[in-house]
C-alpha cells in the first residue's frame, strides 16, 4: 500500500499545454509538499501546504499552482508549459511534533515531466 | 553562497570499501541534519537524521555533524552494490520551520 502516491509518472507533451500532476498521502500526514528535480539532481522546494493551507511558497512562476482539497491530497497544476519545466517533480508529506523541529519527509516515486 | 554545499561525484569504489560523504552549509540556524538515499528512478528515502553536532550510528551508517565547522558526513563501512545510489544531505533549522534544504547529491556506484 503505497504511502504516497502520485500520477502520472510519466508525462510527455508539448510547449504551451497545461497540465496537472496529482498527489495523495495515506500516512495521516498534516503537510504535503512539492519539490522539483532538475537534471543534476539538485531537489528544490515549490509549495507546501500544511492541513490545506499554503505555507511555502518558492520563488515559483504563477504558471505552478498547487491546490489541495484536504490535508490527504495536493495537486499541482502547470499552465503554459515551458522546456525548462522539465523535471521530476516529487511529492512528499511529513508531520510534524511540535516542540520536536524534526521534520522528516515521505517521498513520492515522482512524476516525470518532459516539455517538448 | 548555496546554503548547502555537496560534491556531486560522481564516487566510484570497489565493494567493501569504506565511504565518506560530505556536506557544508552556511546557515548557523540549522540544527536538524538528514541523509536521504535515492535510487535510480526513485524518491528519495530517509536513511538517517541527528539534532545538533555529534555522530550517530545505523549499522554500516554513521552520521556525523561538526556545527563548528557547519560540516555533515555520512560514512558506510563495508559497502556493498545495492548502496550504489544517490546520497541526499538535507538541513533545517529549529522550530515550526517546515522547510528542509537539500544539497545536490552524491552519486555513489559500488563496483562488485
Amino acid at each position: 500500500d503505497t504511502a504516497v502516491s502520485q500520477t502520472p509518472k510519466y508525462l510527455v507533451t508539448q510547449m504551451g499545454n497545461d497540465k496537472s500532476i496529482k498527489c495523495e498521502q495515506n500516512l495521516g500526514h498534516d503537510t504535503m509538499y512539492w519539490y522539483k528535480q532538475d537534471s543534476k539532481k539538485f531537489l528544490k522546494i515549490m509549495f507546501s501546504y500544511n492541513n490545506k493551507e499554503l505555507i511555502i511558497n518558492e520563488t515559483v512562476p504563477n504558471r505552478f499552482s498547487p491546490k489541495s482539497p484536504d490535508k490527504a491530497h495536493l495537486n499541482l497544476h502547470i499552465n503554459s508549459l515551458e522546456l525548462g519545466d522539465s523535471a521530476v517533480y516529487f511529492c512528499a508529506s511529513s508531520q510534524v511534533r511540535w516542540g520536536s523541529g524534526a521534520n522528516v519527509l515521505t517521498f513520492g516515486a515522482g512524476s516525470r515531466l518532459t516539455v517538448l | 553562497q548555496k546554503e548547502v554545499e555537496q560534491d556531486p561525484g560522481p564516487l566510484s569504489v570497489p565493494e567493501g570499501a569504506i565511504v565518506s560523504l560530505n556536506c557544508t552549509y552556511s546557515n548557523s540556524a540549522f540544527q536538524y541534519f538528514m541523509w536521504y538515499r535515492q535510487y535510480s528512478r526513485k524518491g528519495p528515502e530517509l536513511l538517517m537524521y541527528t539534532y545538533s553536532s555529534g555522530n550517530k550510528e545505523d549499522g554500516r551508517f554513521t552520521a556525523q555533524v561538526d556545527k563548528s565547522s557547519k560540516y555533515i558526513s555520512l560514512f558506510i563501512r563495508d559497502s556493498q552494490p545495492s548502496d550504489s545510489a544517490t546520497y541526499l544531505c538535507a538541513t533545517k533549522s529549529g522550530g515550526s520551520n517546515y522547510k528542509l534544504t537539500f544539497g545536490k547529491g552524491t552519486l555513489l556506484t559500488v563496483n562488485p
